[in-house]
């Protein structure tokens, strides 16, 4: 079975502009949860998406946006970039989301200039 | 924030048993505990979980205190490939929506040869 697969892996980005970023889940999954990763604040929790609803959302202002698609493919996007926007986005499938076992992407290095 | 501590870093012989432990006093019953690592530059990869009983799989066992406030993971012959930051993370269904990972700063374990 094909992992967790995201796309585009490096992005560079210039402060003000905005990005979509792309999680194609493991087949039969039907959760997509997304993380920012950065070295000051570690892995954090942006939102969750079952079958195309968001069903959690983390503490990030609304620049941060996602979606999910009937395919349970999952998008989010960021507005206004931020240098601070500078990170890496994971995102992880699970069966059925939240507590049980997730199965992660290998991230998109987003870098904001 | 993370609802469990672990130490910051710990070194391992190459062939030996890694035991890595975790506290988590404030677990409540619903709440399982899950392990996660993260090997530079990748995404986190999904270890084991349990709920009161110990736990083995192919990659690791998970033994849990009768009380449940603390566990260990042990990996029972150590690589160099096992150098990771390890994640001991409490997740559960919470009031009817499963939780997101709340991941904290983790052990980072090294494995010397």
């Amino acid at each position: 079975k094909a992992g967790v697969t995201q796309t585009p892996r490096y992005l560079i980005k210039t402060r003000g502009q905005q990005v979509t970023l792309s999680c194609s889940p493991i087949s039969g999954h039907r959760s997509v949860s997304w993380y920012q990763q950065t070295p000051g604040q570690g892995l954090q929790f942006l939102f969750e998406y079952f079958s195309e609803t968001q069903r959690n959302k983390g503490n990030f202002p609304g620049r941060f946006s996602g979606r999910q698609f009937s395919n349970s493919r999952s998008e989010m996007n960021v507005s206004t970039l931020e240098l601070g926007d500078s990170a890496l986005y994971l995102c992880a499938s699970s069966f059925t989301g939240g507590g049980y076992e997730q199965y992660f992407g290998p991230g998109t290095r987003l870098t904001v200039t | 924030d993370a609802k469990t501590t672990q130490p910051t870093s710990m070194d391992c012989a190459e062939g030996r048993a890694a035991n890595l432990p975790c506290n988590h006093s404030t677990i409540s019953g619903n709440e399982y505990v899950y392990w996660y690592r993260q090997i530079h530059s990748q995404g986190p990869q999904y270890i084991i979980h349990g709920l009161k009983n110990n736990e083995t799989n192919e990659m690791a066992s998970l033994i849990i205190t009768e009380d449940r406030k603390s566990s260990t993971l042990i990996l029972p012959h150590a690589t160099l490939r096992d150098t990771a930051v390890y994640y001991c993370i409490l997740s559960g269904n919470y009031g009817g929506s499963q939780g997101n990972l709340i991941f904290g700063k983790g052990t980072k374990l090294s494995v010397k040869p």
